[in-house]
């Protein structure tokens, strides 16, 4: 059975950073696609990155530049990096593994993240 | 960016009864192998997204046989034959045929 699981979110202040991870079990993360969703409070889904098989990213207009994802070595972790934090980064980040750039079949909970003095 | 329009945003609907929910893309979402890169997700209250079509009208398995999607041209529609009370939530159409990858305001399916 895969699971998703994403940690690290929190209170953090405007121009700080924060790590989030998503520890997969079930999948193998550096052979798949993964992908970052956001969802701010009571608004709809927004896309914000992905990594391939390949190691090759993207990043929506909006955080490229500020956020990097990627994987580790064990091949069970995903991350976001997010530097440079803004109040309409405020939101709950999910992982999601994309199936070859098509859909995605997997999602985790979600880990909330607060940007806020 | 490939903008998704989808209507209703918000759909009273009967137990038992269909529904319809629409979802526009302002290009083709048709990739050269013939599919069309349109994704539905329902997201329940309190719950993360949960797929329910891909390439536009294909159902992954585990999800009941009421939902089906179709795809005219750049126009896309995800119905469901009889709702159930457990299809209560937003639903959301994506394009996944360029990045970003973008999705519909969502549609709020909710009891009458």
């Amino acid at each position: 059975e895969v699971q998703l699981v994403e940690s690290g979110g929190g209170l953090v202040q405007p121009g700080g950073s924060q790590r989030l991870s998503c520890a997969a079990s079930g999948l193998t993360v550096s052979s798949n696609f993964m992908a970052w969703v956001r969802q701010a409070p009571g608004k709809g889904l927004e896309w914000v990155s992905i990594i391939r098989g390949d190691g090759t990213t993207d990043y929506a207009a909006s955080v490229k530049g500020r956020f990097t994802i990627s994987r580790d070595y064990s091949q069970k972790t995903l991350y976001l990096q997010m530097n440079s934090l803004r109040a309409e980064d405020t939101a709950v980040y999910f992982c999601a593994r994309d199936r070859q750039g098509t859909s995605m079949d997997y999602w985790g909970r979600g880990t909330l993240v607060i940007v806020s003095s | 960016d490939i903008v998704m329009t989808q209507s209703p945003l918000s759909l009273p609907v009967t137990p038992g009864e269909p529904a319809s929910i629409s979802c526009k893309s302002s290009q083709s979402l048709l990739t050269s192998n013939g599919f069309n890169s349109l994704d539905w997700y329902l997201q329940r209250p309190g719950q993360s997204p949960q797929l329910l079509i891909y390439l536009g009208s294909y159902r992954p398995s585990g999800v009941p046989d009421r939902f089906s999607g179709s795809v005219s041209g750049t126009d896309f529609t995800l119905k469901i034959s009889r709702v159930e009370p457990e299809d209560l939530g937003l639903y959301y159409c994506m394009q996944s045929i360029e990045t970003p990858w973008t999705f519909g305001q969502g549609t709020k399916v909710e009891m009458k």
